[in-house]
């Protein structure tokens, strides 16, 4: 099965610095590479995602690298906020269709 | 977009008796769901994968004879705990992919918190 290395398991930014999450992955068959935001107590909400046929994909302040060679992927917060902090989980998917999800980040923005 | 619904959200049973948690997709078919436990501050560990119409596939370690799964219709999916103990106590999640839109993402039920004691 798909083997999901995500680092660091914590980081701590000052508010307006950026924030980056590297997810390090096994099955080179994965074809699909979100990145899930949870706060505490609720669901993972996608918030970002990038398919195997492009190398990288922005969204306002939030952008997803993807490097199928090397079979890893990022995250990229800029401008980081207080309201950013939460946990950030990497789940790429396999042949199955299944996500495994990464380990998790826990992000803290300091105002 | 694609909803799924999930319930209880919430539950507290006592050792030894079985608990069932719900998953609709209200607005789409979810040939597939897949069910996750999440233990506090880890991270959503799959479970198994629930297939319509046919056998779960549980992953490695997952009792299927505990952790009784039922996807008998293209919109709904179950988890029944049986026999609860105080260490199934966790946070239970599905979700499911709408496969009229393959651009899109996974939608996550919003969880079920059991809690045996």
């Amino acid at each position: 099965g798909e083997n999901v290395e995500q680092h660091p398991s914590t980081l701590s930014v000052q508010e307006g610095d950026s924030a980056v999450i590297k997810c390090t992955y096994s099955d080179s068959a994965s074809n699909y590479f979100p990145w899930y935001k949870q706060e505490l107590g609720k669901r993972p909400q996608l918030i970002i995602d990038i398919r195997s046929n492009v190398g990288e994909k922005k969204d306002q302040r939030i952008a997803v690298t993807l490097n199928k060679t090397a079979k890893h992927f990022s995250l990229h917060i800029t401008e980081t906020q207080p309201e950013d902090s939460a946990v950030y989980f990497c789940a790429p998917r396999g042949n199955n269709n299944d996500m495994r999800f990464g380990a998790g980040t826990r992000l803290t923005v300091k105002p | 977009g694609a909803v799924v619904s999930q319930h209880p959200s919430r539950v507290i049973c006592k050792s030894g008796t079985s608990v069932k948690i719900e998953c609709r997709s209200l607005d789409f078919q979810a040939t597939t769901m897949f069910w996750y436990r999440q233990f506090p501050k880890k991270s959503l560990m799959l479970m198994a994968t629930s297939n319509e119409g046919s056998k779960a596939t549980y992953e490695q370690g997952v009792e299927k004879d505990k952790f009784l799964i039922n996807h008998a219709s293209l919109t709904l999916s179950t988890l029944t705990v049986t026999s609860a103990h105080p260490e199934d106590s966790s946070f239970y999640i599905c979700s499911a992919r709408d496969w009229r839109a393959a651009a899109k993402g996974y939608t996550f039920g919003s969880g079920t918190r059991l809690t045996v004691v």
